[in-house]
């Protein structure tokens, strides 16, 4: 069964730091781009960051670079998601995810049950 | 960056109505489009990808047409288990960028 696992999320101060791990299982790992989606107490869902499967090529959101950083381990099987100066504004759940390719489009699937990063003090 | 406008935002419906959410987007995305089911609490799970594709294991009421700019999410008999909110997602270009949600009420 393919499932990815979040962890590392919590309660941190603004201003701080937090690291999110995403555990894969059930797929071969190093065969997928992996991604990051985020979404806000009773908000939207938003497209955080994409890596390719070697970590050659990494795509974020404009708003969050500079902040964030994604980076994987194949021999571990897992995907990571650096925060630093964090804000409030970026409280939210956050989800992993493996992108499919096929038809000349890409997508979502599956996702990770997320893991809830709040910033406050 | 590619505007993704969803709509309605709320429907209230009943079991066995048929339900149609649109999206469009700010520009042609081709067919690069999916839609996603979410439930409180849940994560959101795949229903329909590259704007007409059923995702393994999704059932056939759901349905996805469209290509450019404007598409559509077609549920053709609406069961208890869809009420949920849909979100579209563009792919054509990052940032991959969603709508903003249909929430499907009784």
């Amino acid at each position: 069964e393919v499932q990815l696992v979040e962890s590392g999320g919590g309660l941190v101060q603004p201003g701080g730091s937090l690291r999110l791990s995403c555990a894969a299982s059930g797929f071969t790992f190093s065969n997928y781009w992996m991604g990051w989606v985020r979404q806000a107490p009773g908000k939207g869902l938003e497209w955080v960051a994409n890596i390719k499967q070697d970590g050659s090529e990494k795509k974020f959101v404009d708003s969050l670079k500079g902040r964030f950083t994604i980076s994987r381990d194949n021999a571990k099987n897992s995907l990571y998601l650096q925060m630093n100066s964090l804000r409030a504004e970026d409280t939210a759940v956050y989800y992993c995810a493996r992108i499919q390719y096929g038809s000349g489009s890409f997508w979502f699937d599956p996702w990770g049950q997320g893991t809830l990063v709040a910033v406050s003090s | 960056d590619i505007q993704m406008t969803q709509s309605p935002s709320s429907l209230s419906a009943s079991v066995g109505d048929r339900v149609t959410i649109t999206c469009r987007a700010s520009q042609s995305i081709r067919s690069s489009l999916n839609w996603y089911q979410q439930k409180p609490g849940q994560a959101p799970k795949l229903l329909i990808y590259a704007a007409s594709s059923l995702q393994s294991g999704v059932p056939s009421r759901f349905s996805g047409s469209g290509s450019g700019t404007d598409f559509t999410l077609t549920i053709s008999s609406l069961q208890p288990e869809d009420f949920a909110t849909y979100y579209c997602q563009q792919t054509y270009s990052t940032p991959w960028t969603f709508g903003r949600g249909t929430k499907v009420e009784i």
